[in-house]
């Protein structure tokens, strides 16, 4: 089946500095990748659509001079967290469509990256 | 806009007994639905969905759920639970012409007692 990896699976980091998040289609190609921000006992919100090649569109209140994405390739995007603050603190989440997948096709997910800002 | 309402946070229920996860959505044009589960600091696994056709969808751990578009409702079923279906279960909802944007549920925590 289709696998998405996410590395690193955890992360801490320091207030103030850049952590990058990547997300891979390991076995398929990807088009679109979607990046999702949970907190605690919640549900996943939508952060941003990437498609490769192109800017991510991002959601209304998430900024995107904070929230780096880069789809550079078929099989990689990456969220970059800037000057991140302990309110950054949160489980990401990234999913990836595949390139021949049907509209309205399963979107795969990744394992999700825990970041903690201390 | 679109929107999924899962009408329970937390569902506790003995093992092998019945159980119903409610998911109502609202949207102005025709959706896809699905079913997904999380365990504990995991991403989601899909569990089951809907695209068309047959309004009973099955999953192949004995999970089914059915769309029924007068009520906008795609309930989650299982008629005998095991202590392994512990987790977190979200319902979420994608819009024709949506382009794959998908939209969450809160979620509803299942936890099966022994």
């Amino acid at each position: 089946g289709a696998v998405v990896s996410q590395h690193p699976s955890r992360v801490i980091c320091k207030s103030g500095t850049s952590v990058k998040i990547e997300c891979r289609s390991l076995d398929f190609q990807a088009t679109t990748m979607f990046w999702y921000r949970q907190f605690p006992k919640q549900s996943l919100m939508l952060m941003a659509t990437s498609n490769e090649g192109s800017k991510a569109t991002y959601e209304q209140g998430v900024e995107k001079d904070k929230f780096l994405i880069n789809h550079a390739s078929l099989t990689l995007s990456t969220l970059t967290v800037t000057s991140a603050h302990p309110e950054d603190s949160s489980f990401y989440i990234c999913s990836a469509v595949p390139r021949q997948g049907a509209f309205g096709e399963t979107q795969y997910f990744g394992p999700g990256t825990r970041l903690l800002v201390l | 806009a679109q929107s999924v309402t899962q009408l329970d946070s937390q569902v506790p229920v003995f093992e092998e007994a019945p159980v119903e996860l409610r998911c109502n959505y609202s949207s102005s044009v025709s959706v896809y639905l699905f079913w997904y589960v999380q365990y504990p600091n995991q991403g989601l696994q899909l569990l089951l969905k809907y695209l068309s056709g047959s309004t009973l969808v099955e999953s192949i751990n004995g999970f089914e759920a059915e769309f029924n578009k007068s009520q906008t409702s795609f309930h989650l079923r299982k008629p005998s639970v095991h202590i392994s279906d512990t987790a977190e279960y979200f319902c979420a909802v994608s819009e024709h012409g949506g382009g794959f944007k998908t939209i969450f549920g809160a979620g509803t925590r299942l936890f099966v007692k022994a």
